[in-house]
């Protein structure tokens, strides 16, 4: 069974950084391209990263191009997402994402998301 | 930049059809997928490639894709098919969300 386990959630201060782990299971991790998306409690959807199996391919929304960082480490199974220069309006739960992979790509699973509040 | 367009909301009698729109410039150019959000839960994919179900989504949920309008549609809605639906699709390397629809079954 595939499993993403997001962590590294909490409260940080405007201007301040924080790092979002993904822990994966059930699949080969490193064929796999992975993503980062947000919600905004209440609210809808926001792609915010992609990066491919490899990790030499990586893409941003433009909400959050020079600030955040998605990487991974193939020899951990594991994706983070390192966020600097946090804004108020960057307040959302992150999901992190596995590629399926077709003619074209969704998303499936999801993890269970991790809360970032950005609040001074 | 590119949008997805959704209704805000659709109510539906349980055993009857729902059919949830999402509209984008030439979005019959494009493949989509949908996926289901219960509350207090990680969203779940029920449709890809336009009109493909994942292992495990029932044969009720369908989909298709044309001009500018692709189509969710779940035929003999059930109580437990109430949730926030999302479109999504991609332009260039960027994946754009629909702006959601809650099906409500009355």
């Amino acid at each position: 069974e595939v499993q993403l386990v997001e962590s590294g959630g909490g409260l940080v201060q405007p201007g301040g950084s924080l790092r979002l782990s993904c822990a994966a299971s059930g699949f080969t991790f490193g064929s796999y391209a992975l993503s980062w998306v947000r919600q905004i409690p209440g609210k809808g959807l926001e792609w915010v990263s992609s990066i491919s199996g490899s990790g030499g391919s990586t893409y941003y929304a433009d909400s959050v191009k020079g600030r955040f960082t998605i990487s991974r480490d193939n020899s951990k199974n594991t994706l983070y997402l390192q966020m600097n220069s946090l804004r108020v309006e960057d307040t959302a739960v992150y999901y992190c994402a596995k590629y399926g992979s077709g003619s074209s790509n969704w998303f499936d699973p999801w993890g269970q998301g991790a809360l970032v509040t950005v609040s001074s | 930049s590119y949008a997805l367009t959704q209704p805000p909301s659709v109510s539906v009698s349980p055993g009857q059809t729902a059919s949830i729109t999402c509209s984008g410039d030439k979005l019959g150019n494009k493949y989509v997928c949908w996926y289901q959000q219960k509350p207090g839960q990680s969203p779940l994919l029920v449709i890809y490639e336009d009109n493909k179900r994942p292992s495990g989504i029932p044969e009720r949920f369908s989909g298709s894709n044309s001009g500018n309008t692709a189509t969710l549609t779940i035929s003999g809605t059930q109580a437990m098919d109430e949730a926030d639906y999302y479109c999504q699709a991609w332009d260039s390397s960027t994946a754009v969300f629909g702006t959601g629809t809650k099906v409500t079954v009355l």
